[in-house]
């Protein structure tokens, strides 16, 4: 099984701070690295596919990078709405693609 | 613009069948580019993948190990929606569930979510 980690598991930012959240692969999965958004009590929400493509209507202010096992989420100027939990998933091994633990994201 | 709208109980006794259904609007189960997919969420295990539904000239199903044999996900095209029955439920059961499509554009993401349905698995 291809285990997913994140760091850190929790950070405080202001607003406007600029916010880096790394996620860690076991084995190489190429490219196949989604990153979510979720807020409390809601269902998380697609940002990132494909390691840096940006999904639809997601502002440009989230970029993803990275390939083989280190991936990154950048915030480049965080929002009041962006405070939440955010989780890298890999599909390289689909149908059974893994989830990284999360990362809260709140307010300094 | 495609919705997932879940439904089912949120109460389960052990030994019993939890049974979830994803109702989707703006797209058809049958799609030939699309997966469907059950997620469960808990805080013992986090997000947790149990398994998808897909048509490809002919229906297919993928399970996830660890629940592998307690769980089966059903298209049903007259009503154009899909379900989820877990058998043999315990309190590790308990989790909220999601119902997700992955769209074979995406690289294999979840980009279309329902909004979660909240399952206790207790007496």
């Amino acid at each position: 099984d291809i285990q997913m980690t994140q760091s850190p598991s929790s950070l405080s930012a202001s607003v406007g701070d600029r916010v880096t959240i790394t996620c860690r692969a076991s084995q190489s999965i190429s490219n196949y690295l989604s990153w979510y958004q979720q807020k409390p009590g809601k269902a998380p929400k697609l940002l990132i596919y494909g390691a840096s493509s940006l999904q639809s209507g997601v502002p440009s202010r989230f970029s993803g990078s990275g390939s083989g096992t280190d991936f990154t989420l950048i915030i480049s100027s965080v929002q009041p709405e962006d405070f939440a939990t955010y989780y890298c998933q890999q599909s390289y091994s689909t149908p059974e693609g893994t989830f990284g633990p999360g990362t809260k994201v709140d307010i300094k | 613009q495609v919705q997932l709208q879940q439904s089912g109980p949120g109460l389960v006794k052990p030994s019993q069948t939890l049974s979830l259904t994803c109702a989707i609007s703006g797209d058809s189960v049958s799609s030939n580019s699309v997966t469907w997919n059950w997620i469960r969420q808990s805080p013992s295990r986090g997000l947790e993948w149990l398994g998808r539904t897909y048509y490809r000239s002919k229906w297919y199903s993928d399970y996830a190990v660890s629940v592998r044999g307690r769980i089966t996900i059903n298209p049903d095209t007259s009503m154009n929606h899909f379900s989820l029955q877990l058998n043999s439920v315990t309190p590790e059961d308990t989790a909220v569930y999601f119902c997700a499509r992955v769209p074979e554009v995406l690289d294999d993401a979840f980009d279309i979510w329902g909004q979660g349905t909240r399952v206790t698995v207790s007496s």
